[in-house]
């Protein structure tokens, strides 16, 4: 697609369940890339994936996310038994390769744990 | 460790004023990259600028400039004559290869500017 496209925009989920996020990154970018914010925060990277492959998971908060990616395409955060910390402005991007040639972002999915 | 600061938490400016938004880095790579992102109030991060660390030119894009000065680790945004349409808030962004990862940003807390009519 033209864009990066996220969804759902917004999310209200309960406590203790699960939720997924899906990502539509622009056809033919191989670096994907998946960031939080917290309300006035900045960006807290989670993820990023090269091709299929996630090569480092260390920024992911806690074994309760988890992010695949397929088809070198689409790409899905999932959180399972979410807690209120969780809310928070779940951003991707993607970009033509890892290495920084210019990064675009989604609209990103806005999750409210209640 | 790799950081971003930006200092100012907020900046209120009266439109035509020229404004600048500070942005310290720490790094302990030899190569790396510099952003800048502004995020206006519908959410969508838009990207300004990339620069490499090798390259200290100052840049001038219409009304906007930047000052990369490795002395001093700072990579800073200038706004001439800011109008509304510029009120936002404008991250500065850090990438390098860290241990062989090359694969994120590291953003600074970010910097809401409000340009008043």
């Amino acid at each position: 697609g033209a864009g990066v496209s996220q969804s759902p925009s917004n999310k209200v989920t309960e406590k203790g369940k699960d939720v997924e996020l899906r990502c539509d990154p622009i056809s033919g970018h191989t670096a994907l890339y998946w960031y939080r914010q917290r309300l006035g925060q900045g960006l807290e990277f989670l993820i990023y994936f090269q091709g299929n492959s996630a090569p480092d998971k260390s920024g992911l908060p806690s074994d309760r996310f988890s992010a695949e990616r397929t088809g070198e395409s689409v790409s899905t955060l999932t959180i399972q038994r979410t807690q209120q910390e969780d809310s928070a402005v779940y951003l991707c991007a993607s970009s033509p390769q890892t290495g920084y040639y210019g990064y675009t972002f989604g609209s990103g999915t806005r999750l409210t744990v209640v | 460790a790799q950081k971003v600061t930006q200092a100012q938490t907020e900046i209120s400016v009266v439109e035509k004023e020229d404004v600048t938004l500070d942005c310290v880095y720490e790094t302990r790579d030899t190569t790396y990259y510099l952003f800048w992102y502004k995020q206006p109030p519908s959410g969508e991060l838009v990207f300004l600028i990339r620069r490499n660390s090798f390259d200290e030119q100052n840049e001038i894009s219409g009304r906007y400039s930047w000052n990369f000065q490795k002395s001093t680790s700072s990579f800073n945004f200038t706004i001439t004559a800011s109008q509304v349409v510029d009120s936002a808030v404008y991250f500065c962004a850090l990438g390098g290869d860290y241990g062989g990862s090359q694969g994120n940003l590291i953003f600074g807390k970010g910097t809401k500017l409000s340009v008043k009519p």
